[in-house]
């Protein structure tokens, strides 16, 4: 069992949609969650930061945390095409750097 | 400049050749990293660099050599790779190794294995 699953898609939606993406996990040390968002052609750029279980929101995106479930979502509102991009998952324990990623789900925003 | 830069952007070599990709982050960070990216798999962590000293090493072969000469500066010397080896790899930093800070990534060089 992969330590960190999210489903790779791709997933297309219209314009407008409220989009929501998710990673599942196994290991109930991870403490901190983060969201990446990666363009083609560049690096993973940092979108949401959370610690432990809870709602963040910021603009358009809310990330959600369920530690009792082992399951994080990213919420995208009143999407738009320049939302399509690749959106990573990523967790780590207390006091250890080592990063897991997820595999990346590729999202498309259609006009 | 600021942030995460990686040169070159892309890469071609053959097997034989001997190449460095190098890294530069001016963000003040003490902390950094390689990781490869390959289609369909999750980022895979390669070397942790705290204080240009190496911490980790996730059983790569010895065709990659890290070097970090100092907290802003790290290089991925390549030798002898093999197709398997064509990926994007891509340079992060952070604050401190086991800080509660994110870490930031450059655009990564997309090397090509012939």
């Amino acid at each position: 069992q992969k330590e960190v699953e999210q489903d790779p898609g791709p997933l297309s939606v219209p314009e407008g949609a409220i989009v929501s993406l998710n990673c599942t996990y196994s290991n109930s040390a991870f403490q901190y969650f983060m969201w990446y968002r990666q363009y083609s052609r560049k690096g993973p750029e940092l979108l949401m930061y959370t610690y432990s279980s809870g709602n963040k929101e910021d603009g358009r995106f809310t990330a959600q945390v369920d530690k009792s479930s082992k399951y994080i979502s990213l919420f995208i509102r009143d999407s738009q095409p320049s939302d399509s991009a690749t959106y990573l998952c990523a967790m780590r324990g207390q006091g250890a750097q080592k990063l897991v990623f997820g595999q990346g789900t590729r999202l498309t925003i259609n006009p | 400049e600021t942030g995460v830069t990686q040169t070159p952007r892309h890469l071609v070599m053959g097997m034989t050749n001997k190449k460095s990709l190098k890294c530069e982050q001016h963000l003040g960070h003490n902390a950094m990293y390689w990781y490869k990216q390959s289609a369909k798999k999750p980022l895979e962590l390669m070397f942790v660099y705290s204080l240009e000293e190496r911490v980790e090493n996730n059983s790569v072969p010895s065709r990659f050599s890290p070097e970090c000469p100092n907290s802003s500066h790290l290089f991925l010397h390549l030798h002898t790779l093999q197709p398997e080896d064509s990926a994007l790899y891509l340079c992060a930093s952070s604050q401190e190794q086991n800080s509660n800070q994110p870490q930031h990534f450059g655009d990564g060089t997309r090397l090509s294995i012939l």
